[in-house]
Parts: C-alpha cells; structure tokens; sequence
C-alpha cells in the first residue's frame, strides 16, 4: 500500500541552482514528512509539516503542503555537490499504527 | 551517544537458510519498525512494534518473523519461505510522542543470497 509518490523520479542540476521534488498522497493525513537517503544508508529525517501548515522552513529547506490537492513539495535552495542523495516523502499508515509509508523517492544528483 | 545501530553490515545467505538481523537503540523508544528497500523502490513495512512483547504485520510481512523480548531489541529473522530476500533493510524506532515524531533509523543490513 503506497501512499505517497515522488515527482520527478531524478533530478540532475549544478550546484547553486535549486531543486524542487513534489510528492502526492491518497488519503488524509495529520502529517507529511520528508527524509533523505545517502546511497547505502539509512534515512535521516528532514523536516516534518504538520497538515495544518502550509509552509515550513528549515535551513535552505522549505516544504509546503496542500491538503486540498494531497500534494507537498520539498525545495532545496542553492544546492551543494553533498545535497546529492534520495529523497523520499512519508506520510501515516493509518493501518499500521505509527508506521510510515514511503514513496519511492527522489533521486538528486548535484554537480559541481 | 544515542542512536540505532544494525548488524551486520552486509549478509550473505544460502538458498534454505533462516538468517536473522539484528536491530538495537539505545533511545528509550517504545516503537520499532522494520522495512525493506529494494533497488529504485521505496521502503515498505516488514513487521512493527508499538511495545514490548507485541508486534504485528506489516505490508510484506511473509516470509519473515520478529521478536520483541526487551525494549531495546527487535532482531528480524528471514526464513527460507521468504523467496526472494535480496534486498537492504532497515530498522527504525520512534519516540511516544504520537504521531507527530520522526523515525530514526539504522545504518541498514545488505542481504545476499547466494
């Protein structure tokens, strides 16, 4: 059961340029959050909106939410060869108690 | 220093072989999670637990089994029914805070099979 997917699935820029990866989901949700993946690691968590928020800055992150379209997007500003990694959106799985469900993730790739 | 670790690394299996993952944190957390990444995919939820001694299901749950006899533990064991097990998985835990808390996760365990 997946209830988020990313968009777009790669993402190749140079270094200074922003990135921008959009995630969706099907059902209703209290929170979305986002995590990053270096290859062969594990997940360290980004930033986490709350569904009553619109807009969420954390450092050169920012992320917004549209409850009414079940979209968020997550912005890297002015990005780094050490941004490069995956990025995967998560969102409650209602079913499984405080589980998350993952989409299938971003993949950033930042030269310099 | 606080944190969630895995073990082994990397794991190889032959073919008919139960092999079991480890998973510890030492962040007093009372839930645990185990997923399973494959190449280009997302996560996808193995087993849970929301407290010692109680465990249940997840998405893709067979083929593996999972205890939670210490709060700090929750090793995950792949059977020979699971048919193919290739695959990197990882461990997380999370805090009581409700839902609205991350996950911290492990380093990951690589499991081959030969």
């Amino acid at each position: 059961s997946q209830q988020g997917e990313e968009d777009p699935q790669a993402l190749s820029i140079q270094e200074g340029e922003n990135a921008t990866m959009n995630c969706s989901y099907k059902t209703s949700i209290n929170n979305l959050q986002w995590y990053r993946q270096n290859s062969g690691r594990g997940l360290v968590h980004l930033i986490l909106i709350r569904s009553n928020e619109r807009e969420k800055h954390s450092g050169r992150l920012r992320v917004t939410l549209d409850t009414s379209k079940k979209s968020s997007s997550l912005l890297i500003t002015a990005s780094r060869a050490a941004d490069t990694a995956s990025y995967f959106c998560a969102t409650p799985a209602h079913q499984a108690g405080t589980a998350l469900i993952f989409g299938k993730g971003t993949t950033l790739s930042v030269s310099s | 220093d606080g944190g969630i670790t895995q073990s082994p690394k990397y794991l190889f299996r032959k073919e008919g072989q139960n092999v079991t993952l480890s998973c510890e944190q030492n962040l007093n957390h009372d839930a645990m999670y185990w997923y399973r990444q494959d190449p280009g995919q997302g996560l996808r939820l193995i087993y849970y637990s929301q407290i010692v001694n109680d465990f249940q299901k997840g998405d893709i749950a067979e083929g593996y089994s999972v205890s939670r006899e210490k709060k700090e533990s929750f090793p995950l064991t792949v059977t020979s029914a699971q048919k193919n097990p290739t695959a990197f998985y990882l461990c997380a835990s999370k805090g009581t805070s409700g839902a609205l808390s991350e996950q911290f996760f492990g380093p990951g365990t690589r499991l081959t099979v030969l």
